[in-house]
């Protein structure tokens, strides 16, 4: 069965500056895909970014980038030039072929002014 | 725009009651997913459809069945409400493949009493 871990359950950023989010995941699966997805106090949940477990390169999306580890089984999110907006729970996923999606526990990230 | 339209958004029940939960989506896609929102837990899956008809059990299935009789519909039954089902309840649903976007219901705020 796939895990999905956050450790870290609340973090605090400046605004404008950079933040790091971690998640490590279990699975015996080859094939997979990664996800961050962001939960603003609105409730809305949406996504933030992607990683295939095969591309060496890290994805990247405007502000929002990975660092994909998959010998050691980690998928952290940066945030560079965090902005009030970025305010929100982060969730890590996980999904393969069997098209189960699995949450981890959750960030809750607060910008500060 | 994709949507996932959960029928309530906040709903108060007592106790033994049987509960329904419906989500709808308009984008044809094979999953669907019912997962339960609580602080420091995350979100756990209680269960996934990847067709008509077809469903299956995620971490959490106990007091919980689903049914999904029409591919653009997945109804979530409480049994036999208890005041620990007291959650938030996420509707999603997503294409056929490992890779693709899930998109969210706004959630229902189910308080039993």
């Amino acid at each position: 069965a796939q895990t999905v871990t956050q450790s870290q359950p609340e973090m605090s950023v400046q605004e404008a500056e950079t933040v790091t989010l971690s998640c490590t995941y279990d699975t015996s699966e080859n094939n997979y895909y990664l996800f961050w997805y962001k939960q603003p106090p609105s409730r809305q949940m949406i996504l933030v970014i992607r990683q295939e477990a095969y591309k060496q390169q890290n994805a990247t999306e405007n502000r929002f980038s990975v660092n994909f580890q998959k010998a050691a089984k980690s998928f952290s999110l940066k945030i560079s030039d965090s902005q009030l907006g970025d305010t929100a729970m982060y969730f890590c996923a996980f999904s393969s072929a069997t098209n189960k999606l699995i949450f981890g526990t959750g960030t809750l990230l607060a910008v500060q002014p | 725009d994709v949507k996932v339209t959960q029928s309530s958004r906040y709903l108060v029940k007592r106790t033994g009651e049987k509960v329904f939960l419906e989500c709808v989506q308009d984008m044809d896609h094979e999953n669907m997913f019912w997962y339960r929102q609580d602080p420091g837990l995350g979100l756990r899956l209680i269960y996934f459809s990847y067709d008509v008809k077809m469903k299956e059990k995620g971490d959490i299935p106990e007091g919980y069945s689903v049914s999904r009789e029409k591919k653009e519909r997945f109804s979530l039954i409480l049994e036999s409400a208890s005041t620990n089902q007291t959650s938030m309840y996420l509707c999603a649903s997503r294409g056929g493949r490992m890779n693709t976007e899930a998109f969210f219901g706004q959630g229902t705020r189910l308080t039993v009493v």
